[in-house]
């Protein structure tokens, strides 16, 4: 069983829905949380990361984390065509490794 | 300009060939890494330097050498090729601490024939 497990999909939803995106984590010591967006043929960007449990949102895009669940999502709103990439979370327990989920491939339809 | 540089951005080789990626970032960023992405998408870490000192070094073949002659550089030697490690390889970057906010380079596809 993988650290790290995520929905490879692929996650087809039509332009300006509600995207949901998730991880769960077998490791409790998991501190940090990040959320990866990959386009075809391209490196990784950092989307957000958040610190231990709670909420952040950045424009579009809130990530939650909850530790009790050891479980993680992406919510991308008025999602875009652009949008559509592979999203990957990623979790480090304060240090410089990072493990990383499979990816999630999403499509959004105009 | 371009934050994390790989070099080259293909690379098609025999196997049995000894083969080097290079690695620029100029981010000013203490550490720097070796990530091997499969056909399946999964990103894994293999190795990681700060300020030239190797922090991290996953279970991989020593096969695979990295290299880092100042900390905007980290280049990755590989001997002896083999058809499993097709494979795209990325390099990123990250100020020294927690990890977060890695910089990716856009990645060198490497195919073992």
């Amino acid at each position: 069983q993988k650290e790290v497990e995520q929905d490879p999909g692929p996650l087809s939803v039509p332009e300006g829905a509600i995207v949901s995106l998730n991880c769960t984590y077998s490791n409790s010591a998991f501190q940090y949380f990040m959320w990866y967006r990959q386009y075809s043929r391209k490196g990784p960007e950092l989307l957000m990361y958040t610190y231990s449990s709670g909420n952040k949102e950045d424009g579009r895009f809130t990530a939650q984390v909850d530790k009790s669940s050891k479980y993680i999502s992406l919510f991308i709103r008025d999602s875009q065509p652009s949008d559509s990439a592979t999203y990957l979370c990623a979790m480090n327990f304060g240090n410089e490794k990072l493990t990383f989920g499979t990816g999630t491939r999403l499509t959004i339809i105009p | 300009d371009t934050a994390v540089s790989q070099t080259p951005k293909y690379l098609v080789t025999q196997m049995g060939n000894d083969k080097s990626i290079k690695c620029e970032q100029n981010l000013g960023h203490d550490t720097m890494y070796w990530y091997k992405q499969d056909s399946k998408k999964f990103l894994k870490i293999m190795f990681s330097y700060n300020n030239k000192e190797l922090i991290i070094n996953e279970t991989v073949p020593n096969r695979f050498s990295p290299k880092s002659p100042d900390k905007a550089h980290l280049n990755l030697h590989i001997n002896s090729l083999e058809l499993g490690d097709s494979a795209v390889y990325f390099c990123a970057s990250s100020q020294r601490g927690t990890g977060t906010e890695a910089f990716f380079g856009q990645g060198t596809r490497l195919t073992v024939v």
